[in-house]
Protein backbone atom coordinates (compact mmCIF):
# COMPACT_ATOMS: atom_id res chain seq x y z
CA UNK A 1 0.00 0.00 0.00
CA UNK A 2 2.04 3.23 -1.21
CA UNK A 3 2.00 6.09 1.03
CA UNK A 4 1.97 9.73 0.37
CA UNK A 5 4.05 10.75 -2.60
CA UNK A 6 5.55 13.42 -3.42
CA UNK A 7 7.65 15.20 -6.98
CA UNK A 8 9.92 16.18 -7.60
CA UNK A 9 12.21 15.29 -4.37
CA UNK A 10 14.40 18.48 -4.99
CA UNK A 11 14.52 21.60 -7.10
CA UNK A 12 16.47 24.44 -8.03
CA UNK A 13 14.65 27.50 -8.73
CA UNK A 14 15.43 31.33 -9.59
CA UNK A 15 13.77 34.10 -7.71
CA UNK A 16 10.88 34.92 -9.48
CA UNK A 17 10.10 32.08 -11.10
CA UNK A 18 6.88 29.88 -10.39
CA UNK A 19 7.16 26.43 -9.24
CA UNK A 20 4.73 23.62 -9.39
CA UNK A 21 4.87 20.75 -6.52
CA UNK A 22 2.86 17.60 -6.70
CA UNK A 23 1.62 14.99 -4.57
CA UNK A 24 -0.34 11.59 -4.23
CA UNK A 25 -1.96 11.14 -1.19
CA UNK A 26 -2.47 7.76 0.79
CA UNK A 27 -4.61 5.15 -1.05
CA UNK A 28 -8.27 6.29 0.93
CA UNK A 29 -7.50 9.29 1.90
CA UNK A 30 -9.28 12.19 0.79
CA UNK A 31 -7.97 15.14 2.36
CA UNK A 32 -4.58 16.83 1.52
CA UNK A 33 -2.64 19.47 3.72
CA UNK A 34 1.03 21.19 2.59
CA UNK A 35 2.69 22.83 4.93
CA UNK A 36 6.31 24.58 4.69
CA UNK A 37 9.47 23.74 6.60
CA UNK A 38 12.37 26.20 6.93
CA UNK A 39 15.61 24.89 7.96
CA UNK A 40 15.56 23.91 11.75
CA UNK A 41 11.76 24.84 12.26
CA UNK A 42 8.88 23.25 12.52
CA UNK A 43 6.34 22.89 9.90
CA UNK A 44 4.13 25.58 9.22
CA UNK A 45 0.57 25.24 7.63
CA UNK A 46 -0.16 26.62 4.12
CA UNK A 47 -3.09 25.14 3.42
CA UNK A 48 -5.86 22.37 3.32
CA UNK A 49 -7.68 21.10 0.36
CA UNK A 50 -10.96 18.21 0.35
CA UNK A 51 -13.65 17.63 -2.35
CA UNK A 52 -11.33 19.77 -4.37
CA UNK A 53 -12.22 22.77 -2.42
CA UNK A 54 -9.13 24.99 -0.33
CA UNK A 55 -10.89 24.05 3.48
CA UNK A 56 -8.41 26.07 5.87
CA UNK A 57 -5.56 28.31 4.77
CA UNK A 58 -2.71 29.65 7.02
CA UNK A 59 -0.72 32.91 6.93
CA UNK A 60 1.13 32.51 3.75
CA UNK A 61 0.32 35.05 1.07
CA UNK A 62 -1.66 34.63 -2.31
CA UNK A 63 1.82 33.94 -4.00
CA UNK A 64 0.71 30.45 -2.48
CA UNK A 65 -2.11 28.56 -4.23
CA UNK A 66 -3.10 24.94 -4.97
CA UNK A 67 -5.48 22.65 -6.03
CA UNK A 68 -6.94 19.27 -5.71
CA UNK A 69 -7.98 16.44 -8.55
CA UNK A 70 -10.74 14.05 -8.89
CA UNK A 71 -8.72 11.31 -7.91
CA UNK A 72 -7.70 13.67 -4.86
CA UNK A 73 -4.29 14.32 -6.08
CA UNK A 74 -2.86 17.63 -5.40
CA UNK A 75 -0.62 20.63 -6.25
CA UNK A 76 1.23 23.20 -5.16
CA UNK A 77 1.54 26.60 -6.99
CA UNK A 78 4.37 29.41 -5.75
CA UNK A 79 4.27 32.32 -8.15
CA UNK A 80 7.42 35.13 -8.20
CA UNK A 81 9.39 32.81 -5.85
CA UNK A 82 11.83 34.92 -3.34
CA UNK A 83 14.96 33.18 -1.46
CA UNK A 84 12.85 32.66 1.67
CA UNK A 85 10.61 30.60 -0.19
CA UNK A 86 13.44 27.81 -0.18
CA UNK A 87 11.78 25.03 2.17
CA UNK A 88 10.90 21.60 2.62
CA UNK A 89 7.17 21.13 1.32
CA UNK A 90 5.58 18.58 3.12
CA UNK A 91 2.35 17.25 2.19
CA UNK A 92 0.16 15.77 4.68
CA UNK A 93 -3.11 12.97 3.13
CA UNK A 94 -5.63 12.01 5.89
CA UNK A 95 -9.23 11.29 5.73
CA UNK A 96 -12.48 12.79 6.97
CA UNK A 97 -15.87 10.83 7.28
CA UNK A 98 -18.92 12.36 5.96
CA UNK A 99 -21.27 12.80 8.66
CA UNK A 100 -18.15 12.89 11.11
CA UNK A 101 -16.08 15.70 11.46
CA UNK A 102 -13.22 14.27 13.03
CA UNK A 103 -9.99 13.81 11.17
CA UNK A 104 -7.42 11.61 12.36
CA UNK A 105 -4.40 9.88 10.76
CA UNK A 106 -1.96 12.03 8.86
CA UNK A 107 0.37 10.30 6.71
CA UNK A 108 3.26 12.64 5.53
CA UNK A 109 5.15 12.53 1.99
CA UNK A 110 9.40 12.26 2.04
CA UNK A 111 8.69 16.45 0.95
CA UNK A 112 10.22 18.37 -1.85
CA UNK A 113 13.51 19.87 -1.41
CA UNK A 114 13.06 23.71 -2.72
CA UNK A 115 16.06 25.59 -3.03
CA UNK A 116 15.71 29.44 -4.47
CA UNK A 117 18.93 31.21 -6.01
CA UNK B 1 1.10 32.82 21.03
CA UNK B 2 3.10 29.39 20.78
CA UNK B 3 0.76 27.16 20.81
CA UNK B 4 3.15 24.23 20.88
CA UNK B 5 6.51 24.50 23.28
CA UNK B 6 9.53 22.07 22.66
CA UNK B 7 12.34 23.60 25.34
CA UNK B 8 15.03 20.68 24.30
CA UNK B 9 16.32 21.87 20.97
CA UNK B 10 18.73 19.03 21.52
CA UNK B 11 19.15 15.77 23.59
CA UNK B 12 21.77 13.14 24.20
CA UNK B 13 21.26 9.57 25.79
CA UNK B 14 23.36 6.38 25.79
CA UNK B 15 21.82 3.64 24.45
CA UNK B 16 19.78 1.45 25.94
CA UNK B 17 18.57 4.05 28.43
CA UNK B 18 14.75 5.61 28.27
CA UNK B 19 14.48 9.74 27.59
CA UNK B 20 11.58 12.50 27.68
CA UNK B 21 11.43 14.76 25.36
CA UNK B 22 9.06 17.43 26.84
CA UNK B 23 5.93 19.25 24.96
CA UNK B 24 3.52 21.82 26.06
CA UNK B 25 0.52 23.10 24.62
CA UNK B 26 -1.68 25.91 24.58
CA UNK B 27 -5.41 25.76 23.74
CA UNK B 28 -8.89 26.40 25.16
CA UNK B 29 -10.65 23.95 22.72
CA UNK B 30 -11.36 21.36 25.33
CA UNK B 31 -11.23 18.98 22.09
CA UNK B 32 -7.71 18.50 20.64
CA UNK B 33 -5.11 16.01 19.82
CA UNK B 34 -1.97 15.35 20.33
CA UNK B 35 0.46 14.00 18.31
CA UNK B 36 4.55 12.98 18.19
CA UNK B 37 6.69 12.55 14.93
CA UNK B 38 9.98 11.67 14.33
CA UNK B 39 12.20 13.47 11.45
CA UNK B 40 14.99 11.43 10.08
CA UNK B 41 17.27 13.13 7.93
CA UNK B 42 15.87 11.95 5.09
CA UNK B 43 12.84 14.38 5.80
CA UNK B 44 9.94 12.34 6.03
CA UNK B 45 7.33 12.71 8.89
CA UNK B 46 7.21 9.49 10.84
CA UNK B 47 4.29 9.00 12.70
CA UNK B 48 4.92 7.89 16.53
CA UNK B 49 1.93 8.66 18.68
CA UNK B 50 -1.29 9.73 19.34
CA UNK B 51 -3.18 11.46 22.33
CA UNK B 52 -6.75 12.47 22.86
CA UNK B 53 -7.67 15.14 24.55
CA UNK B 54 -10.59 13.19 26.39
CA UNK B 55 -8.77 9.79 26.31
CA UNK B 56 -8.65 8.38 29.98
CA UNK B 57 -5.30 6.68 29.83
CA UNK B 58 -1.58 7.60 28.59
CA UNK B 59 -1.30 6.54 25.27
CA UNK B 60 1.61 3.84 24.31
CA UNK B 61 3.38 2.42 20.78
CA UNK B 62 5.78 -0.04 21.56
CA UNK B 63 8.87 1.61 22.77
CA UNK B 64 7.00 5.20 22.80
CA UNK B 65 4.63 6.50 25.62
CA UNK B 66 3.38 9.56 26.10
CA UNK B 67 2.73 11.04 29.29
CA UNK B 68 -0.28 12.80 29.36
CA UNK B 69 -0.80 15.45 31.73
CA UNK B 70 -3.89 17.73 31.28
CA UNK B 71 -4.09 20.18 33.59
CA UNK B 72 -0.51 21.22 33.22
CA UNK B 73 -0.73 20.88 29.39
CA UNK B 74 2.15 18.77 28.59
CA UNK B 75 2.62 15.75 26.02
CA UNK B 76 5.91 14.35 26.99
CA UNK B 77 7.20 11.71 25.08
CA UNK B 78 8.91 8.99 26.49
CA UNK B 79 11.38 6.62 24.39
CA UNK B 80 12.26 3.55 26.44
CA UNK B 81 14.91 1.54 25.69
CA UNK B 82 16.98 3.93 23.32
CA UNK B 83 18.58 2.74 19.88
CA UNK B 84 20.51 4.37 17.70
CA UNK B 85 18.24 4.37 14.89
CA UNK B 86 16.32 6.25 17.15
CA UNK B 87 18.83 9.58 16.51
CA UNK B 88 16.26 12.00 14.95
CA UNK B 89 14.56 15.40 15.20
CA UNK B 90 11.61 14.62 17.06
CA UNK B 91 8.23 17.23 16.48
CA UNK B 92 5.10 17.70 18.89
CA UNK B 93 2.23 18.32 17.21
CA UNK B 94 -1.72 19.90 17.96
CA UNK B 95 -4.69 19.18 15.64
CA UNK B 96 -7.66 21.43 17.70
CA UNK B 97 -10.80 20.36 17.57
CA UNK B 98 -12.85 17.61 15.99
CA UNK B 99 -13.44 19.25 12.27
CA UNK B 100 -10.84 20.11 10.66
CA UNK B 101 -7.20 18.79 10.20
CA UNK B 102 -4.55 21.89 10.23
CA UNK B 103 -1.54 20.48 12.95
CA UNK B 104 0.34 22.75 14.81
CA UNK B 105 3.81 22.25 15.60
CA UNK B 106 6.30 22.55 17.73
CA UNK B 107 10.12 24.00 17.05
CA UNK B 108 11.63 20.50 17.37
CA UNK B 109 14.04 18.36 19.65
CA UNK B 110 17.16 17.34 18.09
CA UNK B 111 17.66 13.50 20.03
CA UNK B 112 21.58 12.03 19.72
CA UNK B 113 21.82 8.26 20.93
CA UNK B 114 25.38 7.41 21.36
CA UNK B 115 26.46 4.00 21.77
Amino acid sequence: DAGVTQSPTHLIKTRGQQVTLRCSPKSGHDTVSWYQQALGQGPQFIFQYYEEEERQRGNFPDRFSGHQFPNYSSELNVNALLLGDSALYLCASSWRLKGRRRAYGYTFGSGTRLTVV
Amino acid sequence: AQKITQTQPGMFVQEKEAVTLDCTYDTSDPSYGLFWYKQPSSGEMIFLIYQGSYDQQNATEGRYSLNFQKARKSANLVISASQLGDSAMYFCAMREGTSGSRLTFGEGTQLTVNP
